[in-house]
């Protein structure tokens, strides 16, 4: 139990466009979704907190304006990197929580972002 | 500010031996520890938690001791896979429901 997708699992795109990276709870329900990047050799950095049916809590210093998210339903957050640029090329993670159980995070797989 | 240490980047142990993984926190708030373990390019994946009202939790091969005073909890593996080989994360979360707080990994190498 407790699985996360992600899907892309890998995306190259060119700069100045837009991804979207999709996140879904298989088999639970989720209130409340996270949105981690991480760089090489590095930790996880939270970027925003996302919950279900409102607006994104963002993280000190990320922009919430390039990093889009939507939580419309208990089993799917997205996160959209608007006008990509190359630094935004990193390692992009979810995770979710169980609802209204305990802290534990389960995480998706992951998406691979690169932009050229 | 690095709230949650893990100081050792690094840790090889020899098959079938007790891994042991270090962690300390500075944040007295913090009240549920948990431990994660990830390979490259995939999500980390859950492995055992533990709450501030425990000092041990235990699950398998897997134990984690809390020290609240001094503010440090341990990753205990026994015995230790090849296919424990991964970067352990430990974090950490204060007042129930909130954000996880991850500490900067160790990464173990379990020889045959």
């Amino acid at each position: 139990g407790a699985v996360v997708s992600q899907h892309p699992s890998r995306v190259i795109c060119k700069s100045g466009t837009s991804v979207k990276i999709e996140c879904r709870s298989l088999d639970f329900q989720a209130t409340t979704m996270f949105w981690y990047r991480q760089f090489p050799k590095k930790s996880l950095m939270l970027m925003a907190t996302s919950n279900e049916g409102s607006k994104a809590t963002y993280e000190q210093g990320v922009e919430k304006d390039k990093f889009l998210i939507n939580h419309a339903s208990l089993t799917l957050s997205t996160l959209t990197v608007t006008s990509a640029h190359p630094e935004d090329s990193s390692f992009y993670i979810c995770s979710a929580r169980v609802a209204g159980a305990a802290e534990t995070q389960y995480f998706g797989p992951g998406t691979r972002l690169l932009v050229l | 500010d690095q709230q949650v240490k893990q100081n050792s980047p690094s840790l090889s142990v020899q098959e079938g031996r007790i891994s042991i993984l270090n962690c300390d926190y500075t944040n007295s708030m913090f009240d549920y520890f948990l431990w994660y373990k990830k390979y490259p390019a995939e999500g980390p994946t859950f492995l055992i938690s533990i709450s501030s009202i425990k000092d041990k939790n235990e699950d398998g091969r897997f134990t984690v001791f809390l020290n609240k005073s001094a503010k440090h909890l341990s990753l205990h593996i026994v015995p230790s896979q090849p296919g424990d080989s991964a970067v352990y994360f430990c974090a950490a979360s204060a007042g129930g429901f909130q954000k996880l707080v991850f500490g900067t990994g160790t990464r173990l190498l379990v020889s045959p």
